[in-house]
């Protein structure tokens, strides 16, 4: 019974097109995130919901847009995508913001 | 930028070695956590460290903590081929950063 998943694992998919990445947590965590691995491994927060209400918007472009329909759920829209937009993008939850991230399996992103 | 560098980046041992793996950050924090991540897996959480204490232990793995040098060192002792993966540390900042920030991590291959 996995704790946090998302979906897809893998997308391919060509420039200019629009995508969804979604993650659902079964923890009861108030407090979800999703982070962008590039390449060199380097993390970087995007965004973290607190109880569906957005506390971070860490300089994503607008092409980006998460929403959180309940609690349990954050999910991401990426359009207009771009080749720099390849990477690993993980959602994580936590009961306490910023404490004990539990991570999902990751969504390898591949734009050609 | 705050974000915390490990050190070495990458460490290869044979089994029954101990490992030891240093980060440092650049400011003040509230907590310092460690995590592993598998080859294509996300992240899992090993320990997290407050500011106020300056060692913990979980199983074989022990972290300490100088806030005075903003340094952390996470040691695994007798490592077995099941630890080969990356570790990275992570702080959380305090003086409203209110998000995570990743160090690069440091790659360990234990060979049988």
């Amino acid at each position: 019974d996995t704790a946090v998943s998302q979906t897809p694992k893998y997308l391919v998919t060509q420039m200019g097109n629009d995508k969804s990445i979604k993650c659902e947590q079964n923890l009861g965590h108030d407090t979800m995130y999703w982070y962008k691995q590039d390449s060199k491994k380097f993390l970087k927060i995007m965004f973290s919901y607190n109880n569906k209400e957005l506390i971070i918007n860490e300089t994503v472009p607008n092409r980006f847009s998460p929403k959180s329909p309940d609690k349990a759920h954050l999910n991401l829209h990426i359009n207009s995508l771009e080749l720099g937009d390849s990477a690993v993008y993980f959602c994580a939850s936590s009961q306490v913001r910023n404490e004990k991230l539990f991570f999902g399996s990751g969504t390898q992103l591949s734009v050609l | 930028s705050q974000q915390g560098e490990e050190d070495p980046q990458a460490l290869s041992i044979q089994e029954g070695e101990n490992a030891t793996m240093n980060c440092s950050y650049k400011t003040s924090i509230n907590n310092l956590q460690w995590y592993r991540q598998n080859s294509g897996r996300g992240l899992v959480h090993l320990i997290l460290i407050r500011s106020n204490e300056r060692e913990k232990h979980s199983g074989r793995l022990r972290v300490t903590l100088d806030t005075s040098k903003k340094s952390s060192s996470l040691l695994i002792t007798a490592s077995r081929a099941a630890d080969t993966a990356s570790y990275f540390c992570a702080t959380d900042a305090s003086g409203g950063y209110n998000k995570l920030i990743f160090g690069a991590g440091t790659r360990l291959a234990v060979h049988p």
